[in-house]
């Protein structure tokens, strides 16, 4: 079936640092969602990309769609103790239309 | 806001036990879900409902079973609990089905000993 490949699975910054996650796929994406869950908490949805070459902005976090809309990233610049947690990049499957989760990156950022 | 709740952020339960774990939305929404994560393998759907009665399995069903007899609560029962459903359980509802936002619940944390 369907699978969408994140990596990598942990990252540690220092605060101030950048950082990014990757999620590809071997097949083209209708969409791709991301979500973010902190620490002892749950998942909470970030933003939607939908169009080839989409690029969308929120504060620090850049979210980019790639060409092919197989691959998409997201890219935190200066990270802030704030940023700790596990992103999730998340793909409506084609056949079934049920949303298929990465496998997460953790971030740990030091101060 | 949408608001998903889940009965319980804790539960140890023994091996063999019948197990329920409710979740309610408040938001009418027509879609909710049942996920377990693992630490490495991400969120992972069990079952999935588009209506009232109506259900569908999802990537991981066998062991667990599903019930919604109204709109807003969705229950996932593990009919014999074992030992490998020690997992984090995560309820979420949407308000369609294809490429919309899910919101999620706490979660629930089962341990099976």
């Amino acid at each position: 079936g369907q699978q969408v490949m994140q990596i990598p699975q942990y990252q540690h910054v220092q605060e101030g640092e950048d950082f990014t996650t990757y999620c590809n796929s071997s097949t083209t994406l209708s969409n791709i969602q991301w979500y973010k869950q902190r620490p002892g908490g749950h998942p909470v949805f970030l933003i939607q990309l939908v169009k080839s070459g989409e690029v969308k902005k929120q504060k620090r976090l850049t979210f980019q769609f790639g060409e092919a809309k197989k691959n998409s990233s997201l890219h935190i610049t200066a990270t802030q103790t704030t940023d700790v947690g596990t992103y999730f990049c998340a793909a409506t499957s084609s056949n079934t239309g049920k949303l298929i989760f990465g496998q997460g990156t953790t971030l740990q950022v030091k101060p | 806001d949408v608001k998903v709740t889940q009965s319980s952020r804790y539960l140890v339960k023994r091996t063999g036990e019948k197990v329920f774990l409710e979740c309610v939305q408040d938001m009418d929404h027509e879609n909710m879900f049942w996920y377990r994560q693992d630490p490495g393998l991400g969120l992972r759907l069990i079952y999935f409902s588009y209506d009232v009665k109506m259900k569908e399995k999802g990537d991981i069903p066998e062991g667990y079973s599903v019930s919604r007899e109204k709109k807003e609560r969705f229950s996932l029962i593990l009919e014999s609990a074992s030992t490998n459903q020690t997992s984090m359980y995560l309820c979420a509802s949407s308000l369609l089905f294809r490429g919309y936002e899910q919101y999620f619940g706490p979660g629930t944390r089962l341990t099976v000993t």
